[in-house]
Formats: structure tokens, sequence, C-alpha cells
């Protein structure tokens, strides 16, 4: 069984400071990790993704996310928050031959001025 | 990107009703859809796959006959709430994966139609 969690519900950030999202996973197999962006009554938008390859992957809007094996993790991370980054982001992960995701229950990031 | 669309973006329907939303990839043919379902502040849950040509693939829990899935074309897979109530008032998402690819596709989602039962 395949699984994911988020363990915040908001994190709150100053405008130009950096800032981070957790995640973390559980997968019998090799994981293919995703973050997505979830602006107020809109559907998803894909930030990046982790099949394989280099554990620092880059994605849109200046966001990167490092997949550690060990510590099962893939914590999303950007230099220089703005406040329009304040949105909902989602963690999600699929275990192959499977094609369905699994997502977390979602972190709030909130920017502020 | 890859982009797709959903209509309605929402809908408000009378308890007893059925409602239909439609999935469309614009600008790729899709060989698998995915509807979930999300309310509010909590994360999306999958409600059914669906294969173009083939039946849909539901989860655990999810009633084929209320929630009734077609997928005719590579471009369009449509889901029909049947006898809707207010229960099933949520917002419903769809995703497709571009057909093709290999295992290293990308899910791209739809904006989402909100559905209010009365």
């Amino acid at each position: 069984a395949q699984s994911v969690a988020q363990p915040e519900d908001q994190v709150n950030v100053a405008e130009g400071n950096p800032l981070t999202v957790k995640c973390t996973y559980s997968v019998s197999g090799n994981p293919y990790l995703f973050w997505y962006v979830q602006y107020p009554n809109r559907g998803l938008q894909f930030l990046l993704k982790y099949i394989t390859g280099d554990n620092l992957v880059k994605g849109s809007y200046g966001f990167e996310a490092e997949f550690n094996k060990s510590q099962t993790s893939f914590h999303l991370k950007k230099p220089s928050a703005l406040v329009s980054d304040s949105a909902l982001y989602f963690c999600a992960v699929r275990e192959p031959p499977g094609y369905a995701l699994n997502f977390g229950k979602g972190t709030s990031l909130l920017v502020t001025p | 990107g890859a982009v797709v669309s959903q209509h309605p973006s929402w809908v408000i329907c009378k308890s007893g009703t059925s409602v239909k939303i439609e999935c469309r990839s614009l600008d790729f043919q899709a060989t698998t859809m995915f509807w979930y379902r999300q309310f509010p502040k909590q994360s999306l849950m999958l409600m059914a796959t669906s294969n173009e040509g083939s039946k849909a693939t539901y989860e655990q829990g999810v009633e084929k006959d209320k929630f009734l899935i077609n997928h005719a074309s590579l471009t369009l897979s449509t889901l029909t709430v049947t006898s809707a109530h207010p229960e099933d008032s949520s917002f419903y998402i769809c995703s497709a994966r571009e057909a093709g690819t290999s295992g290293l596709d990308t899910q791209y989602f739809g904006p989402g139609t909100r559905l209010t039962v009365l």
C-alpha cells in the first residue's frame, strides 16, 4: 500500500524568506513523487515530479524538491517566497505499474508581505 | 503545457436529478482519465479510473451505478451523477494521462466542477 503524509496543515512565511513544505511517503517499491498547487476553487497545477535520477528536482515558478530515500521524504522548497505563492499544496505518490495518484491531505501556504 | 478542461465549472441542481460533467483533453490524447472528489479543506479522493473504450474501474466505496463514467474517445470522459442528493455536493476534478507516453507520465488536471445539490 502507498501513502503520503503532509505533517503541516499550514505553513506561514514572510515574503522573501525561504519556504519548505514537508512531505513523507510510504511505498513498497520505487515511488514516483509529485507536487501540485491548488488556488481557491481551481483545479491542480503541476509543479514538479521525481521519477529517477538527480535527487534535486526543479519545477515551475522557482520551486524545487529534494528526494531523500533514506528519510522517505520529498520536501518542496523555494529560496524566496512570494505573496502570490499563497495556495494549497499537495504532495502525491504513484506506485508503478498503476497510474492513479495518492494525495496527501494538503498544506496551506500563507506568505505575508 | 497540456490543457484539460471541464464543463460546467459549476452547477446547481435539484435533488433527484442527474448531472453530467465533461472532461476534455484539449491538446493531447488521453488514454486514461481519472475522476476525483474533493470536500472543503480536504484532499482529493480518487473515485474511478477511466480507460478509453473500456469500463471504468471504481475505488472501494464508490457506487458505480450512481457515478456513471463514460470514456468514449481519447479526448473526452464524462461523469454523470445520477439521482443526485445533497450529500453529493462536492468539487469534482478530473485528470488525464497522455496516450503513448511511457511510465514517466504526468497527470494534468482540469479546473474542477462545483456541484451543489439542493
